[in-house]
């Protein structure tokens, strides 16, 4: 099945300790994506790569990192996670930053 | 002004009809646009993509765009109570070459 994975999918953690949230596509998409989602606030794009070679920062990229080592995997690292870190993730996956994107679960973190 | 535009509802309609859900963007370059429909506590999904003026046809949905006016709508016929959601506009940026998304439109389908 074509899909687009993150875990966990759910984690409360407490301000400053590192956590990843690991996100693959198994549709060999070259652009990939994360978002956040706040209310009132919509989507938010924090970072995305164009391919394994181009990752750029998207609108609110304070606070995280991304890695794209390979195609498929597209991880979302918060170093020292706060308080304001805490919302609704997503991650997507598209053929290319033209095409539609295709979301994953989601990921609800809480930083105490 | 924000880049994308939606009115966040709720907007109430009852079962059979046609809903109407708006959508302004600022960015004239914009290539492409996308409706997707999102549950509450889940990821969007997406229903319709439209890329010239015009109508699209799905089934019981319908996008239209008018470029020159710079609005994108959707039209829901014969709407089902399952149709109640958050419906989240994404255009295509052609200066920032990025996908944006408005704030959503919440639907209600009333019995």
């Amino acid at each position: 099945e074509a899909q687009v994975t993150q875990n966990p999918r759910y984690l409360i953690t407490v301000t400053g300790k590192k956590l990843t949230v690991t996100c693959s596509q198994n549709m060999n998409h070259e652009y990939m994506s994360w978002y956040r989602q706040d209310p009132g606030l919509g989507l938010r794009q924090i970072y995305y790569s164009m391919n394994v070679e181009v990752t750029d920062k998207g609108d609110v990229p304070e606070g995280y990192k991304v890695s794209r080592k390979e195609k498929r995997n597209f991880p979302l690292i918060l170093e020292s996670p706060s308080p304001n870190q805490t919302s609704l993730y997503f991650c997507a996956s598209s053929f290319t930053w033209r095409d539609e994107q295709f979301f994953g679960p989601g990921t609800r973190l809480t930083v105490l | 002004q924000k880049e994308v535009e939606q009115n966040s509802g709720p907007l109430s309609v009852p079962e059979g009809a046609i809903a109407s859900l708006n959508c302004t963007y600022s960015d004239r370059g914009s290539q492409s646009f996308f409706w997707y429909r999102q549950y509450s506590g889940k990821s969007p999904e997406l229903i319709m993509s439209i890329y010239s003026n015009g109508d699209k046809e799905d089934g019981r949905f319908t996008a239209q765009l008018n470029k020159a006016s710079q609005y994108v709508s959707l039209l829901i016929r014969d709407s089902q109570p399952s149709d109640s959601a958050t419906y989240l506009c994404a255009v295509l940026t052609g200066t920032a070459s990025k996908l944006t998304f408005g704030t959503g439109t919440r639907l209600q389908v009333t019995l």
